[in-house]
């Protein structure tokens, strides 16, 4: 079954360093994986994707994911945290071979910085 | 391009009440997808369209709700009746089935059933 599991709801980390969101996944055929940014009261917004060649990926705001797929994993990463990273981020993952090319999305994982 | 279009951003409304919310797809995407989110429940899938057929409803809770996708640029969301229990953000979204993949949500409509 197609799945995606965020194993931290809630992940803090000090401005200025270095930041990782988890993720790992399950599908069927090659993943299409996708990173999500919610502020609040706001709708998702898309920060990046891996759909083939270099598994490291770069999208908005600095932020890339590096895509492993022995682990199944599609970690979100930033060199440098900002207070103004602090959001709600969801992993999800399309099965464009099975499944009618649905999304799946993780349970999400609260990011907060601290000044 | 807009982006996806959602309204109304608010809705409050009283129980047994008919709620109507609208989406606008980004112009050439082929999918359509309805959420929930909740606090407890988080985010939802209710259910999605390709070329403006349903694939997959097994995520709409009840018979209160339907989805129609009556053309490429506009879908509604229905519950009749309303109930405390669908109080929630309903958030839009749309995607290409091919080239980019990835899918853009709309602002979302937050609704309350008192």
């Amino acid at each position: 079954a197609q799945s995606v599991a965020q194993p931290e709801d809630q992940v803090n980390v000090a401005e200025g360093n270095p930041l990782t969101v988890k993720c790992t996944y399950s599908v069927s055929g090659n993943p299409y994986l996708f990173w999500y940014v919610q502020y609040p009261n706001r709708g998702l917004q898309f920060l990046l994707k891996y759909i083939t060649g270099d598994n490291l990926v770069k999208g908005s705001y600095g932020f890339e994911a590096e895509f492993n797929k022995s682990q199944t994993s599609f970690h979100l990463k930033k060199p440098s945290a900002l207070v103004s990273d602090s959001a709600l981020y969801f992993c999800a993952v399309r099965d464009m071979a099975n499944t009618g090319n649905q999304f799946y999305f993780g349970t999400g994982t609260s990011l907060t910085v601290i000044p | 391009d807009a982006g996806v279009i959602q309204s109304p951003r608010h809705e409050v409304t009283e129980m047994g009440q008919e709620v109507t919310l609208r989406c606008k797809p980004i112009s050439g995407h082929d999918y359509l997808f309805w959420y929930r989110q909740t606090m407890m429940r988080g985010l939802e899938l209710l259910i999605y369209f390709n070329n403006n057929v349903p694939i997959d409803d097994s995520g709409m809770p009840e018979d209160r709700f339907s989805a129609k996708m009556p053309n490429a640029s506009f879908s509604t969301l229905k519950i009749q009746p309303s109930e405390p229990r669908d109080s929630a953000v309903y958030f839009c979204a749309s995607s290409a089935g091919t080239g980019s993949y990835e899918q853009y949500f709309g602002p979302g409509t937050r609704l309350t059933v008192t």
